[in-house]
């Protein structure tokens, strides 16, 4: 079946400016997770959904950085007022459960750049 | 805080020969253990994870990886490198009571290249 997707798969934008990385995670997952990859900082958790709990946004950077998922299923991750700082890789993952130990499959991730 | 050690960035091995990964990992207790692996432009592939059991875990691709309590590690091997595994390897470590969500804390990675 299909698997995590993610939009766009490259994005450029000057310092400055808002951008909206989508992620459409596998049909019937639960839960949903932003993820961020980065030469300095390696794989860091920035926030996860679960079922309808209020979200975990406990690793997210700074108030600039905000996601929503909507309906259960496609969520959005909004960085406002981009920093060159913020360039990085942004993975979102998806699974069944929210439970420890879930597998969550990856998506190829959304690479943004900012100049 | 947890926190997970991947000692080494970078390791070059022949096809053929055998491959071990290191990974230390420092938590309250034993939490779940992953491995992933994130070939080039690709995202995240799980190999094998272990909470409890048998303390050898096979994944795919013909690797596995052995959980040792008293050092605290998880390291994962293959006996036989292919060069389609050149890749980067992510050991991670993820909570085990249901307080703690299902959010990773990964290493920072193995870059692996495979000589022919």
């Amino acid at each position: 079946g299909a698997g995590v997707s993610q939009s766009p798969s490259n994005k450029v934008t000057e310092k400055g400016k808002d951008v909206e990385l989508r992620c459409d995670p596998i049909s019937g997952h639960t839960a949903l997770y932003w993820y961020r990859q980065s030469l300095g900082q390696g794989l860091e958790f920035l926030i996860y959904f679960q079922g309808n709990s209020a979200p975990d946004k406990s690793g997210l950077p700074s108030d600039r950085f905000s996601a929503e998922r909507t309906g259960g299923s496609v969520s959005t991750l909004t960085i406002q007022r981009t920093q060159q700082e913020d360039s990085a890789v942004y993975l979102c993952a998806s699974s069944l459960e929210w439970f420890p130990g879930d597998t969550q499959y990856f998506g190829p991730g959304t690479r943004l750049t900012v100049l | 805080a947890q926190s997970v050690t991947q000692p080494d960035i970078h390791i070059t091995v022949s096809e053929g020969a055998s491959l071990e990964l290191r990974c230390n990992y420092s938590y309250g207790a034993t939490p779940y253990l992953f491995w992933y692996v994130q070939s080039p432009g690709q995202g995240l592939q799980l190999l094998l994870k272990y909470f409890s059991g048998d303390t050898l875990v096979q994944g795919i691709k013909g690797f596995e990886a052995e959980f040792k309590r008293s050092q605290s590690s998880f390291n994962l091997r293959k006996p036989s490198v292919h060069w389609s595994d050149a890749a980067e390897y992510f050991c991670a470590v993820g909570p085990i009571l249901t307080g703690g969500g299902n959010k990773l804390t990964f290493g920072t990675g193995t870059q692996l290249k495979v000589e022919l």
